[in-house]
């Protein structure tokens, strides 16, 4: 199994300021997502983060909202940009090894 | 976006008893993957299905893999407190792409 460290697991932030999530994987993988998760509810995709060329984003997010790194094969970003309250949620950081998706704890967002 | 229909959407039950949860598709899946998710962490997976018909167990879980590949049942046996949470079913679509299409998950609350 891969292991996930997500941060920061949780963040109080501002309206109008953006926050950047951080997602580490202890191996090396080709694939590696972003989801966001109302509490109680599913997981909509957000991204799939490309090493080495821009995300690709599903419908209903862009790039501006949602700048995603990933910079090699362990390592992604999501900044969420220009907060309102309606990004309050849970961010996941998903990664697939041996065609199995693990995720990060999970960073739970709240926008004052 | 596509959702899987995953049933029943809560379930009170008692500690000893069993627990049974299917999800249903309109599309044909390379994979299913059940997972559960505790409260302020990310989802876990539980159990990987690869082949139709597959039935597969990992502890108390079983987990089958529909012959027409459009579903999937995950029962627990003897349920003890710690299994309470949410339970979500996910489908691996048949491209290279990896995505998952999720369940709404089911809750399981155990009665004292």
């Amino acid at each position: 199994s891969a292991v996930i460290s997500q941060k920061p697991s949780r963040d109080i932030c501002q309206r109008g300021t953006s926050l950047t999530i951080q997602c580490q994987v202890d191996s090396q993988v080709t694939m590696m997502f972003w989801y966001r998760q109302q509490p109680g509810q599913s997981l909509t995709l957000i991204a799939t983060a490309n090493q080495g060329s821009e995300a690709t984003y599903e419908s209903g997010f862009v790039i501006d909202k949602f700048p995603i790194s990933r910079p090699n094969l362990t390592f992604s970003t999501l900044t969420v940009s220009n907060m309102s309250p309606e990004d309050s949620s849970i961010y996941l950081c998903s990664a697939i090894l041996n065609t199995e998706a693990f995720f990060g704890q999970g960073t739970r967002l709240t926008v004052v | 976006g596509q959702q899987l229909n995953q049933s029943p959407q809560s379930m009170f039950i008692q500690e000893g008893e069993d627990v049974s949860m299917n999800c249903t598709s309109s599309s044909i899946f390379n994979t299913w993957l059940w997972y559960k998710q505790d409260p302020g962490e990310g989802p876990v997976l539980l159990i990987a299905l690869y082949k139709a018909g597959e039935l597969t167990s990992n502890g108390r879980l079983t987990a089958q893999f529909g012959t027409t590949r459009k579903d999937s049942f995950l029962n627990i046996s003897a349920s003890i407190p710690s299994d309470v949470g949410i339970y979500f079913c996910a489908g691996q679509l048949m491209d290279s792409s990896y995505q998952l299409i999720w369940g709404a998950g089911t809750k399981l609350i155990i009665k004292p």
